[in-house]
């Protein structure tokens, strides 16, 4: 049962391929989150959801893509994947009626070759 | 200037001691502070949050908050080697958009 998760938890693709990172979260959160983490540590944010509709969407390349097919779902799709698209990417939680305090998912750990 | 700026280390504290990691922000506007910890290879699990100035307490933890310098510390008192791992450093923006500092490593050596 757990309250947010990934599929797939690693992912190693080739430059030039198209993927798709999976979320869920079964917390009822109205806002979902997508952050990249580096090989440094830092984590930066990507995109936001509340209730489908996007609210953040920092400058990343138009490359990526996120799909919220309802408020439990945020996906990130990444077309002609880069060398330095390798990273860990977390999917984030929060209801917003509870206060700002987000709760991560496991992460997926992409390797671009 | 970075928008969460903290001392990446590596800091070394002895098994018992306290460890006190800084973090200064740039966004004056900042409403909610979280300090998240990271082991290696995990994802950030949310350890404290403060709102107003001045201490929050929790165990062993305590946050500190003082928005007219912009900073916020965690003291960790009676450190652990379990303690040891990475501390974010989490500022909440206008529209609940979060900034992390790049985190500041510890090791607690016993």
């Amino acid at each position: 049962d757990t309250a947010v998760s990934q599929t797939p938890k690693y992912l190693v693709t080739q430059m030039g391929n198209d993927k798709s990172i999976k979320c869920e979260q079964n917390l009822g959160h109205d806002t979902m989150y997508w952050y990249k983490q580096d090989s440094k540590k830092f984590l930066k944010i990507m995109f936001s959801y509340n209730n489908k509709e996007l609210i953040i969407n920092e400058t990343v390349p138009n490359r990526f893509s996120p799909k919220s097919p309802d408020k439990a779902h945020l996906n990130l799709h990444i077309n002609s994947l880069e060398l330095g698209d390798s990273a860990v990417y977390f999917c984030a939680s929060r209801a917003k009626s509870l206060g700002t305090t987000q709760y991560f998912g496991p992460g997926t750990r992409l390797t671009v070759l | 200037q970075k928008e969460v700026e903290q001392n990446s280390g590596p800091l070394s504290v002895p098994e018992g001691a306290i460890a006190s990691l800084n973090c200064t922000y740039s966004d004056r506007v900042s409403q909610s502070f979280f300090w998240y910890r990271q082991y290696s290879g995990k994802s950030p699990e949310l350890i404290m949050s403060i709102y107003s100035n001045g201490d929050k307490e929790d165990g062993r933890f305590t946050a500190q908050l003082n928005k007219a310098s912009q900073y916020v510390s965690l003291l960790i008192r009676d450190s652990q080697p379990s303690d040891s791992a990475t501390y974010l450093c989490a500022v909440n923006r206008a529209n609940n958009d979060m900034r992390f500092g790049a985190g500041t490593r510890l090791t607690v050596k016993p």
